[in-house]
């Protein structure tokens, strides 16, 4: 049971650069999670979704599109990247949407954006 | 708009003291407040979660409390260790179901 997994572990891109961020669980969770997390700024969640199928905006969403690809995956891509967006990037799964459920955490990936 | 501090911002303590964590919260209409681990360079770890209609969680020397009314969380750490030592979060799930976070105590645990 590996929970949640994230790939890459690391990544270094150059302005303009595209990129997709893998998130996959194996808890059977109906909830995923994208938050970024930056130096004196906490975790800000960038997209989630809901349930298989739904994609919602979250507090910093621009810069970003994503993907529920199955129950199990959800991707993060970035089209042309920017330097404003180096950060560690956390996917996260709940069993369901909000009030009441636990949200576990992938290990996360560094971000640097030359 | 949710804001969650988190107060002090950095704690040393020697090894076998016990120590308060605290977390405040500007919007008292949440449904739960959860308190993570996050360990250098890795993600974060579920300590506890407490649901809005109670007052506290207790998981092994952690216990952590939750007052709604006046929008503030503790988390309590009894004897602590050297590997407790990590950065501490605290979020609250609040309208539209989303986790607003702090941005965390780290806290040394000295020998």
């Amino acid at each position: 049971n590996a929970g949640v997994t994230q790939t890459p572990k690391f990544q270094v891109l150059k302005t303009g650069q595209s990129m997709t961020l893998q998130c996959a669980q194996d808890m059977n969770h109906n909830s995923m999670y994208w938050y970024r997390q930056d130096p004196g700024m906490g975790l800000r969640l960038i997209y989630y979704s809901a349930s298989e199928g739904t994609t919602d905006k979250g507090e910093v969403p621009n810069g970003y599109n994503v993907s529920r690809l199955n129950k199990r995956e959800f991707s993060l891509r970035l089209e042309s990247a920017a330097p404003s967006q180096t950060s560690v990037y956390f996917c996260a799964s709940s069993e369901r949407l909000g009030r009441g459920n636990e949200q576990f955490f992938g290990p996360g990936t560094r971000l640097t954006v030359l | 708009k949710q804001e969650v501090t988190q107060i002090p911002a950095a704690l040393s303590v020697p090894e076998g003291e016990n120590l308060v964590l605290n977390c405040s919260f500007t919007d008292s209409a949440i449904y739960n407040l959860q308190w993570f681990r996050q360990d250098p360079g890795k993600g974060l770890t579920s300590l506890l979660l407490i649901q809005s209609s109670q007052r506290e969680q207790t998981s092994g020397r952690l216990n952590a409390s939750l007052d709604k009314s006046s929008g503030r969380s503790t988390l309590y750490i009894a004897a602590s260790q050297p590997g407790d030592s990590a950065t501490y979060l605290c979020a609250v799930t609040g309208g539209g179901n989303k986790l607003t976070f702090g941005t965390g105590t780290q806290l040394k645990v000295e020998l």
